[in-house]
């Protein structure tokens, strides 16, 4: 089942606060958080192992919850560059030795001046 | 070092023709995936190579889909008949092992007319 992700879009001003959601009915492995561009190949950005761990890279960080599977992406102070669709993939067992990363349908963030 | 590689970046044809995508991997990333994304929405999953054999391929959606990895380095997807519904872009990614985070080539944009 594909991971749930809210809000759909949001248009934030630059140093502005925001925070991206990710829920799953499965019971999931680990979440991980990409962005992508326009145009481009979606870009790795932090991967969370189950456990309720958060991570933080720059002044973008994550958290898990793993009893509620749901993840939140946290971007504080936002910066031009953050602009871009966030997604999440939830990695979870598939059968047959197989763990399947599947994507929820994104979170369009647009970052104004 | 060299990322995921793809190609070609674009290539149209004909309903009804046959396609072959190629994917050259992250040196040393002996997982590989390959997804599929329309307009709007997340990657879609396809099937994921463990070395050279295809661990999972429950995401392939019918038998005119089919992938190799014969010698656990570049990939080819393959599609045969193809149908309008299968425009899309066609991404490649590749993990040092399975779970890690992935790596993402820029996607081969497919256009049946």
């Amino acid at each position: 089942q594909q991971p749930v992700q809210s809000p759909q879009a949001v248009i934030l001003r630059e140093g502005e606060d925001a925070v991206i959601n990710c829920s799953s009915s499965k019971a999931l492995y680990s979440v991980h958080w990409y962005r992508q561009k326009h145009g481009e190949a979606p870009v790795f950005l932090m991967i969370l192992l189950k456990g309720g761990e958060q991570k933080g890279h720059d002044k973008i960080s994550a958290s898990f919850n793993e009893k509620k599977q749901q993840s939140s992406l946290y971007l504080t102070a936002s910066q031009l560059s953050y602009s871009g669709t966030y997604f999440c993939g939830t990695l979870a067992y598939s059968g047959a030795g197989s763990y399947q990363l599947t994507f929820g349908k994104g979170t369009k963030l647009s970052v104004i001046p | 070092g060299a990322g995921v590689s793809q190609t070609p970046s674009n290539k149209v044809t004909e309903k009804g023709k046959y396609v072959e995508l190629r994917c050259d991997p992250i040196s040393g990333h002996t997982a590989l995936y390959w997804y599929r994304q329309s307009l709007g929405q997340g990657p879609e999953f396809l099937i994921y190579f463990q070395g050279t054999g295809a661990a999972d391929d429950s995401g392939l959606p019918n038998d005119r889909f089919f992938a190799v990895r014969p010698e656990g380095s570049v990939s080819t997807l393959k599609i045969q008949r193809t149908e309008r519904g299968d425009s899309a872009v066609y991404l490649c990614a590749s993990s040092y092992q399975a779970g890690q985070p992935q790596h993402f080539g820029d996607g081969t944009r497919l256009s049946i007319l």
